[in-house]
């Protein structure tokens, strides 16, 4: 079945500096899901991209299909961005399988 | 207020006994799902339901179930609890089936003694 991977596992930066967050997937997949989840736990979508470049707000997601993976690009980091950033790759009338998370901390 | 609803926010129970939890959505989204984060805060889906199809996660046992009595209500029964089933559940819907832009609720935490 589909595997996920995403990395780093951890990563710390300063206000300001960008992010770049990196998941491979083990098939070929047509939905790609980048999530957030915060500190106290709750979990909210933020960007669907099963292919190309995609922008909302200061997120860039670039998914190459066919070299099965995707990244999550966060410009000018915020503290209100540190929580967990999940990946999750399916095909439509199946299951999405979740990665194991990025965890960011974003340091004043 | 238009959000995804999910009660009880934490529950307690042994091994062995039937418990439910419900979710409600008043997105007016035709889809609905259900995850399970284990405490070391790996996702899995376990369920997506419209009104046309149910997907079932093939690894979730059969003691899990979903109930949905229409498309704003997606709630879940395990009929005997295990240990293992200790987790957050979380509920999100959807407007659509391909699962863009899910909006999820604040969670079901289960502690199984």
């Amino acid at each position: 079945g589909q595997q996920v991977q995403q990395s780093p596992a951890s990563l710390v930066l300063q206000e300001g500096e960008n992010a770049e967050l990196q998941c491979n997937f083990s098939s070929t997949a047509t939905q790609l899901q980048w999530f957030y989840q915060s500190p106290g736990g709750s979990l909210v979508s933020l960007l669907s991209n099963p292919s190309g470049t995609k922008h909302t707000g200061r997120l860039t997601s670039t998914t190459v299909t066919k070299e099965r993976r995707s990244s999550l690009h966060i410009s000018s980091s915020q503290t209100t961005d540190s929580g967990t950033y999940l990946c999750a790759s399916g095909n439509s009338g199946t299951y999405q399988r979740f990665g194991t998370g990025t965890k960011l901390q974003v340091v004043p | 207020e238009t959000a995804v609803f999910q009660t009880p926010n934490y529950h307690v129970t042994q091994v062995g006994n039937e418990v439910s939890f419900n979710c409600k959505q008043t997105l007016g989204h035709d889809t609905m799902y259900w995850y399970k984060q284990d405490s070391k805060k790996l996702l899995k889906i376990m369920f997506s339901y419209n009104n046309k199809q149910l997907i079932v996660n093939e690894t979730v046992p059969r003691r899990f179930s979903p109930q949905s009595s229409d498309k704003a209500h997606l709630n879940l029964r395990i009929k005997s609890v295990e240990p293992e089933d200790s987790a957050v559940y979380l509920c999100a819907s959807s407007f659509d089936w391909d699962q863009d832009t899910q909006y999820f609720g604040p969670g079901t935490r289960l502690l199984v003694l």
